[in-house]
């Protein structure tokens, strides 16, 4: 079965600091890779499809990266608004999610 | 404005059934898949099937396979989640997600949340 792991579980960051989520799924799935954000007691939301193609209203402090079975969801200046639980899923097939990253106040 | 609207939280007993239910408006019901995820408390996404609103073909993770059964009626726009027998463990908020075709989530319902206790 086809796994998809994040790293790192939990990040502490500040207002203004560069943070960077990584992915590894356990085989290729060539760009079928996407972001989202979820806060608490909230839906997720969709960041980022086809590794790095940024959703309509997603502010462009967000970039996605990477192919095959690495890649990467960083976030160039984090706001007060970011700080919440990031997933990456595979879409292809079976629809695999990341266990989750959570982007906490340091 | 597409919007999923799901039904509200329910409280069970073990061996109850339920279903629980996923609404859309604001664009075609039938050109995109439907899909159930399961969060359980303070963890993280699972998916766990889809359907095919427009001919009710579903998939299901081998990890809900059998244990949950997802339906549709399309003249309502309205998609389903079933339980025949409910365990402790089914506790969970369970999300509804439109899925276009080879591609990802991009409009969630707001959640329902399950609760099975005794």
């Amino acid at each position: 079965d086809l796994q998809m792991t994040q790293s790192p579980s939990t990040l502490s960051a500040s207002v203004g600091d560069r943070v960077t989520i990584t992915c590894r799924a356990s085989q290729s799935i060539s760009s079928w890779l996407a972001w989202y954000q979820q806060k608490p007691g909230k839906a997720p939301k969709l960041l980022i499809s086809d590794v790095s193609s940024l959703e309509s209203g997603v502010p462009s402090r967000f970039s996605g990266s990477g192919s095959g079975t690495d890649f990467t969801l960083t976030i160039s200046s984090l706001q007060p608004d970011d700080f919440a639980t990031y997933y990456c899923q595979h879409y292809n097939t079976y629809w695999t999610f990341g266990q989750g990253t959570k982007v906490e106040m340091k | 404005e597409v919007q999923l609207v799901q039904s509200g939280a329910e409280v069970k007993k073990p061996g109850e059934s339920l279903r629980i239910s996923c609404q859309g408006s604001g664009d075609s019901f039938t050109s995109y898949w439907i899909t159930w995820v399961r969060q359980m408390p303070g963890k993280g996404l699972e998916w766990m099937g889809r359907i095919n609103p427009s001919d009710s073909y579903t998939n299901y993770s081998p990890s809900f396979h059998g244990h949950v059964s997802i339906s549709v009626d399309k003249s309502i726009s309205t998609a389903y989640l079933q339980w025949s027998s409910l365990q402790a463990s089914d506790t969970a908020m369970y999300f509804c997600a439109r899925q276009p075709i080879g591609e990802p989530f991009d409009y969630w319902g707001q959640g329902t949340l399950v609760t099975v206790s005794s």
